[in-house]
C-alpha cells in the first residue's frame, strides 16, 4: 500500500522569496516519487522525478527535491518564486516496479504567488 | 518524441445523454494507459488503466466505462451522464517503467 500527504492545502509567497512545498510519504515498497504542476484548465507537466538515483533532484524551472527516507519526505522547493509558478502542484509516488505502476496522488497544494 | 491527444476540449452534456472521450498517443508502442478524473478543488482519481489492447482494469465502480481498440487510443464512454461525472478527464501513458505523461484533458459538464 501507498499514500501522499500533502501538509499545505494552500501556499502564499511573494515574488522573489523562497518556495517550499511539503510531502511526506509512505509506501510498503521502494518508491518512486514525482512532482507535477497544473496550471488552470491545463493538464499535468511533470516537474522532477526520484527514482532511487541521487537523492536531491533537480527539475524543470528551477525546482528541486530532495528525497529523505528517514524522515519519509519528499518536498519541493525553489530559491526565488516567480509569478509563473502560481499553480496547482502535486506529489505523487509509485511503486519502483510493476507492471500497471498505478500512481498514488497527493491532494494538491495551491501555490498563489503575490507582487 | 512522444505526444498524447485528448479530444474533445470541454464538453457540455445533458443528464442522461451518452459520452466518449478520445485520447491517442502518439510515437510509442504498447503504452500502459490511464483515465483520470479530477473533480473541481480535489486530487486526481485514477478511473481505469490498460496494459494492452482490449486489457482494461477498473479502479472503481461508477457509471463510466473504458476500451482499448487500438494499441494508442483509449476511449472513455458512458452510456447515460449523471450530474456527478462532471470534471475533468485526464489521460496519460507510461512506457514500462518510465514516467506517466499526461495529456491536455477534458472538461465535462453535465447538465
Amino acid at each position: 500500500a501507498q499514500s501522499v500527504t500533502q501538509l499545505d492545502s494552500h501556499v502564499s509567497v511573494s515574488e522573489g522569496t523562497p518556495v517550499l512545498l511539503r510531502c511526506n510519504y509512505s509506501s510498503s515498497y521502494s518508491p518512486s516519487l514525482f512532482w507535477y504542476v497544473q496550471h488552470p484548465n491545463k493538464g499535468l507537466q511533470l516537474l522532477l522525478k526520484y527514482t532511487s538515483a541521487a537523492t536531491l533532484v533537480k527539475g524543470i524551472n528551477g525546482f528541486e527535491a530532495e528525497f529523505k527516507k528517514s524522515e519519509t519526505s519528499f518536498h519541493l522547493t525553489k530559491p526565488s518564486a516567480h509569478m509563473s509558478d502560481a499553480a496547482e502542484y502535486f506529489c505523487v509516488v509509485t511503486p519502483l516496479t510493476g507492471t500497471a505502476s498505478k500512481l498514488t496522488f497527493g491532494t494538491g497544494t495551491r501555490l498563489q504567488v503575490t507582487l | 518524441s512522444q505526444t498524447i491527444h485528448q479530444w474533445p476540449a470541454t464538453l457540455v452534456q445533458p443528464v442522461g445523454s451518452p459520452l466518449s472521450l478520445e485520447c491517442t498517443v502518439e510515437g510509442t508502442s504498447n503504452p500502459n494507459l490511464y483515465w483520470y478524473r479530477q473533480a473541481a478543488g480535489r486530487g486526481l482519481q485514477l478511473l481505469f488503466y490498460s496494459v494492452g489492447i482490449g486489457q482494461i482494469s477498473s479502479e472503481v465502480p461508477q457509471n463510466l466505462s473504458a476500451s482499448r481498440p487500438q494499441d494508442r487510443q483509449f476511449i472513455l464512454s458512458s452510456k447515460k451522464l449523471l450530474l456527478s461525472d462532471s470534471g475533468f478527464y485526464l489521460c496519460a501513458w507510461r512506457e514500462k517503467l518510465e514516467t506517466q505523461y499526461f495529456g491536455p484533458g477534458t472538461r465535462l459538464l453535465v447538465l
